[in-house]
């Protein structure tokens, strides 16, 4: 069964910790992205990966930081230089065709409680 | 950075009342495409618009790429319960997609 796994569906941490996302692929994608969305508000980009061992800060990466080892993985982990790191955090994948800009094929997102 | 405009941000509508969504973008766009996202979801791809003034329908839904390829919109014809959601467009600007705010459809009780 393909699509993207993204664990856990919701997440509570103390205040100052790191925590890391979990964003799983099997679709074969190149190309693989995080997703900030608040309360009411539309996505933005945090960051973005085209191929293994390459990615690239999106508009609001200050706070994060990514990996991308394997094809299939994208983690991403909130660090305590976050100010607000309270939202739902989406990963989402694309083909990466080489042409225009792809359809982009979500997770069911990681809810993120900070107390 | 480039931006698209989305609007309305909320449209409250009875069921079975009309809905549209518009998005512009500054900058012409390689295509567009519209998501729905239900309450508590995830994002969901529902079509690509790529040529210019194309027009493409799904049941109820009809979306339109202008001709200049600076702007969209999404109409949904006689609301039902399930249109409810916020509803995306995307911009395609080389390998991205610009993202607008979204339009969230509220049916009235």
């Amino acid at each position: 069964d393909g699509g993207i796994t993204q664990s856990p569906k919701y997440l509570f941490r103390k205040e100052g910790q790191n925590v890391t996302l979990s964003c799983e692929q099997n679709l074969n994608h190149d190309a693989m992205y995080w997703y900030r969305q608040d309360p009411g508000q539309g996505l933005r980009l945090i960051y973005y990966s085209q191929i293994v061992n390459d990615f690239q800060k999106g508009d609001i990466a200050e706070g994060y930081s990514v990996s991308r080892e394997k094809k299939e993985s994208f983690p991403l982990t909130v660090t305590s230089a976050q100010k607000n790191p309270t939202a739902f955090y989406l990963c989402a994948s694309s083909i990466r065709s080489g042409g225009a800009a792809d359809t982009q094929y979500f997770g069911p997102g990681t809810r993120l409680t900070v107390l | 950075g480039q931006q698209v405009m989305q609007i309305p941000q909320y449209q409250h509508v009875q069921e079975g009342e009309d809905f549209t969504t518009y998005c512009n973008s500054s900058t012409t766009l390689s295509n567009i495409q519209w998501y729905k996202q239900r309450p508590g979801g995830h994002p969901v791809f529902l079509i690509q618009l790529v040529k210019s003034g194309e027009v493409k329908k799904q049941k109820r839904l009809t979306f339109q790429f202008g001709e200049a390829k600076k702007n969209s919109s999404l109409h949904i014809t006689a609301t039902q319960t399930t249109d409810v959601g916020t509803y995306f467009c995307a911009g395609g600007l080389g390998y991205q997609l610009i993202w607008g705010a979204g339009t969230k459809l509220i049916i009235k009780p």
